[in-house]
């Protein structure tokens, strides 16, 4: 079976830009969360969705969005990007609360 | 909100030796999870921990669930090189519906 997929693997875009990360699920995974991980910490917790609704949200201004898909990929977007939001954004899916499985995550660095 | 702490942050061994990294959650736990991110990859599950304190061993891996489920250990005996990484606690709080990580412990090996 396919891991989790993330596409792009790498992103370079400037201030003020808007930016759409997506995610593929492994098979049979209802649930997907993304976060965000700046070098040298813990991935930070942005969105859960599971069945189509957001089931949390991080703290994390209303520039971040997300939703989820009937074959449960999933998109996050930004909007207005600030040079703080560089950082390695990871999905991870799961059957719910437990194990999560990580994918390679996307790069993205804004000038 | 819900705050994991991990210390140490940085832990240096040489191979052989034994290392232990803690966790300490500010709100209470139904679950931690352990996770490994080797440099330039993304978290990988190791473990999970759901009862008051439970015990489970992986390899030459242990893992510890306080009695309060607010605080956890992993205990690694004999070292080697290849468990160079850095290694993550996160918790699923009992009233949250997020999961939070820790700040990781990086751990290196000198052979």
């Amino acid at each position: 079976d396919a891991g989790v997929t993330q596409s792009p693997t790498h992103l370079i875009k400037t201030r003020g830009q808007h930016v759409t990360l997506r995610c593929s699920p492994i098979s049979g995974h209802k649930s997907v969360s993304w976060y965000q991980q700046v070098l040298g910490q813990g991935p930070q917790f942005i969105f859960q969705y599971y069945e189509k609704e957001e089931r949390g949200r991080g703290n994390f201004p209303d520039r971040f969005s997300a939703r989820q898909f009937p074959n449960y990929s999933s998109e996050l977007n930004v909007n207005a990007l600030l040079l703080g939001d560089s950082a390695l954004y990871l999905c991870a899916s799961s059957f719910g609360w437990n194990e999560q499985f990580f994918g390679p995550g996307t790069r993205l660095t804004v000038l | 909100g819900q705050q994991v702490m991990q210390i140490p942050q940085y832990q240096h061994v040489q191979e052989g030796e034994d290392f232990t990294t803690y966790c300490n959650s500010s709100t209470t736990l139904s679950n931690i999870q352990w996770y490994k991110q080797r440099p330039g990859g993304h978290p990988v599950f190791l473990i999970q921990l759901v009862k008051s304190g439970e015990v489970k061993k992986q390899k030459r891996l242990t893992f510890q669930f306080g009695e309060a489920k607010k605080n956890s250990s992993l205990h690694n005996t004999a070292t080697q090189t290849t468990d160079v990484g850095t290694y993550f606690c996160a918790g699923w709080a009992t009233s949250g519906s997020r999961l939070t990580f820790g700040e990781g412990t990086q751990l290196t090996v000198n052979p």
